[in-house]
């Protein structure tokens, strides 16, 4: 079965301290990941998606096939980092299905 | 990336009643999708709209509950029907651009009292 688990539902880290979002996933295929974000009264948006391995927002994630984990990093945590994140997978039958995890809300104190 | 509108933003509505949501897009878009979030839950996919044809349901949801048009390729809407307190979520349109990327709406915010 397709599934992606976050096992955090809350991270608290202070300000300038690294941050890591943990994100599991199970599917036999192979699939796209992405990190979307959903900061305080706007909407979902695309953070970062694996296949274009680029880093935004100093926001970095790495598909780890072995551990079946894309966990995202940030090296120094800042305050507009606070927000809801969703890890999610798009499986390889083209169907463009997007299975999301329960998501993690960041909260960077001063 | 396209730019995508929902109406209503929110609604409350009595139970056994019914609430059309619309999906508008600015630009043509081949796949649109409907989500449901529950509250303190994550994102379920309902439904892929075709255009064209009957949309595409995942388990666990039935077109008698939630019907859906795709007159156009920047035009959709999700009804949900007979509604009970259950139903109270929030409901996200997205489109999936050339990219394989999917970019979501604002969200329609229903409470079903």
């Amino acid at each position: 079965a397709q599934r992606v688990t976050q096992p955090e539902k809350l991270l608290s880290v202070f300000k300038g301290a690294p941050v890591e979002l943990k994100c599991n996933y199970s599917y036999s295929g192979s699939p796209e990941l992405f990190w979307y974000v959903q900061y305080s009264r706007q909407r979902l948006q695309l953070l970062l998606r694996h296949i274009s391995r680029e880093s935004i927002k100093g926001f970095t994630a790495d598909l780890n096939k072995g551990e079946t984990s894309f966990h995202l990093r940030k090296p120094f945590a800042q305050e507009e980092d606070s927000a809801m994140y969703y890890c999610a997978l798009q499986g390889s039958s083209n169907t463009g299905k997007l299975i999301f995890g329960q998501g993690t809300t960041l909260q960077v104190k001063p | 990336s396209a730019v995508i509108s929902q109406k209503p933003s929110r609604d409350i509505c009595q139970r056994g009643t019914s609430l059309t949501i619309q999906c508008q897009v600015d630009s043509q878009v081949t796949m649109m999708f409907w989500y449901r979030q529950q509250p303190g839950q994550s994102l379920t996919l309902i439904a892929t709209a075709n255009q064209g044809s009957e949309a595409t349901y995942e388990s666990g949801f039935v077109i008698d509950k939630f019907p859906i048009s795709r007159p156009n390729l920047t035009f959709s809407t999700l009804t949900v029907s007979n509604m009970s307190p259950e139903d109270s979520s929030i409901y996200l349109c997205s489109v999936e651009e050339n990219t394989d990327t999917q970019y979501f709406g604002p969200g329609t915010r229903l409470t079903v009292l």
